[in-house]
């Protein structure tokens, strides 16, 4: 069936450094992807977010990139700090608004 | 500041208990979702509904049951509680597009 998923469980990085965590998805149908973040013992929160008419999305610190010809999806985070360490899911909505599917986590740790 | 809050935050029990966990939003949102977590894992939606007297079942099988009598509040029931449903159960609104979360609720059922 239709899937999210990612391609690493585990990233450990040096702080300072630069962070890339990647994102595959097989439906079509999305236009609407997010990125969360879900720190130990809390619920996951919103990072950022990108339609599909769009290939780049940039925030504060981070980057979202989305290639819909190999429907892959990736975040970046520049500069990366201790407080980045985290479970970070992608989602996407199978074309509808109001209903995410969400991939299996990729646990970032940051080394001081 | 939480717009949606979820109580309890954790909670032990004993097996066959009648649990009833609870999701609040001060944002007037209609679409709620109630999600199953496994440790680091992805989540699995349960329930949601779409307003008030409005609600559906998700994508993952549950024993659980849920209503939606007011707006803002979306419990989720477990009738008999069994070792099994022991997890993490995440709330979560949206307007449209991005979802807001709740802390969650860590369920062990002993």
């Amino acid at each position: 069936g239709e899937s999210v998923g990612l391609h690493l469980p585990t990233l450990s990085v040096q702080e300072g450094d630069n962070s890339i965590i990647n994102c595959a998805y097989s439906n079509s149908a999305s236009d609407y992807f997010i990125w969360y973040k879900q720190e130990s013992g809390k619920g996951p929160q919103f990072i950022i977010d990108i339609r599909s008419n769009m290939d780049k999305r940039q925030g504060q610190r981070v980057t979202v990139l989305l290639n819909k010809t190999v429907k892959h999806l990736s975040l970046q985070i520049a500069a990366t700090q201790p407080g980045d360490s985290a479970v970070y899911f992608c989602a996407e909505n199978g074309g509808s608004n109001y209903k995410l599917t969400f991939g299996k986590g990729t646990l970032l740790t940051v080394n001081p | 500041e939480a717009d949606i809050y979820q109580t309890p935050r954790y909670l032990v029990i004993g097996t066959g208990k009648k649990i009833t966990l609870e999701c609040s939003q001060t944002m007037g949102h209609d679409k709620m979702y109630w999600y199953q977590q496994d440790p680091g894992m992805e989540l699995h939606l349960i329930h949601y509904s779409y307003g008030v007297n409005s609600t559906e079942k998700g994508d993952l099988s549950s024993e659980s049951t849920v209503s939606r009598i007011r707006t803002e509040h979306f419990p989720l029931t477990l009738e008999s509680a069994r070792p099994s449903h022991t997890s993490q159960y995440l709330c979560a609104t949206t307007q449209g597009y991005g979802y807001t979360f709740g802390s969650g609720t860590r369920l062990t059922v002993v």
